[in-house]
């Protein structure tokens, strides 16, 4: 998956603690998707944002979580007093300038909560 | 909300045999994407649907839109080891701000 950069690959919290995931997209691409993957299922949409804008966070819990992608920089998923449910792997993915382009992915950083 | 329900939910098949599976929605979708994602890593996208109808090929793999815009399938042919993972579907609507929705996954085990 060279060009999507996730970091960290894996994050270990224990809970109430604040968890930051960062997100690089690849070179040209100024759309940027997170989703959330628990074991044996599928990708969940979280938020979609452009620069410095929210496009669609329909799929983010209303509290704790929190998304941005600023004028520079990555783009970071927030998750504050995280719980044990909160344990999953996210995904950031990139597309270039259309919503509707293929959407590539980053390898993801795995959150354990103790 | 919307679903896909993509089946199999696993294969088990012999090294050289071909594959088949295949994803079903109740919306209408205006791009299908397949991907496939291997243990502690991302999804690799491997083919993009665009059109009714479209049938696009990617070395030994083949995927169809289907005409009702509900459904698509894979095909892989002359399967190797290295195809083992994890294959989703994934659709695109319109009007929707580039959420994709996915499907369950199916696993394949290949064995040589």
């Amino acid at each position: 998956n060279a060009g999507v950069m996730q970091n960290p690959r894996h994050l270990v919290r224990r809970r109430g603690q604040e968890a930051r995931l960062r997100c690089s997209p690849m070179k040209g691409h100024s759309h940027v998707y997170w989703y959330r993957q628990l074991p044996e299922e599928g990708l969940k949409f979280m938020v979609y944002l452009q620069k410095e804008n929210i496009i669609d966070e329909s799929g983010m819990p209303k509290e704790r979580f929190s998304a941005e992608f600023p004028k520079e920089g990555p783009s970071i998923l927030r998750i504050q007093q995280v719980v044990r449910g909160d344990s999953a792997a996210y995904f950031c993915a990139s597309s270039p300038d259309s919503a509707n382009q293929p959407q590539h992915f980053g390898d993801g950083t795995r959150l354990s909560i103790l | 909300g919307q679903q896909l329900n993509q089946s199999p939910q696993s294969m088990f098949i012999q090294e050289g045999e071909d594959v088949s599976m295949n994803c079903t929605s109740s919306s209408i979708f205006n791009t299908w994407l397949w991907y496939k994602q291997d243990p502690g890593e991302g999804p690799v996208l491997l083919i993009a649907l665009y059109k009714a109808g479209e049938l696009t090929s990617n070395g030994r793999l083949t995927a169809q839109f289907g005409i009702t815009r509900k459904d698509s399938f894979l095909n892989i042919s002359a399967s190797i080891p290295s195809d083992v993972g994890i294959y989703f579907c994934a659709g695109l609507y319109s009007g929707n701000t580039g959420k994709l929705i996915f499907g369950q996954g199916t696993t394949l085990q290949v064995k040589p």
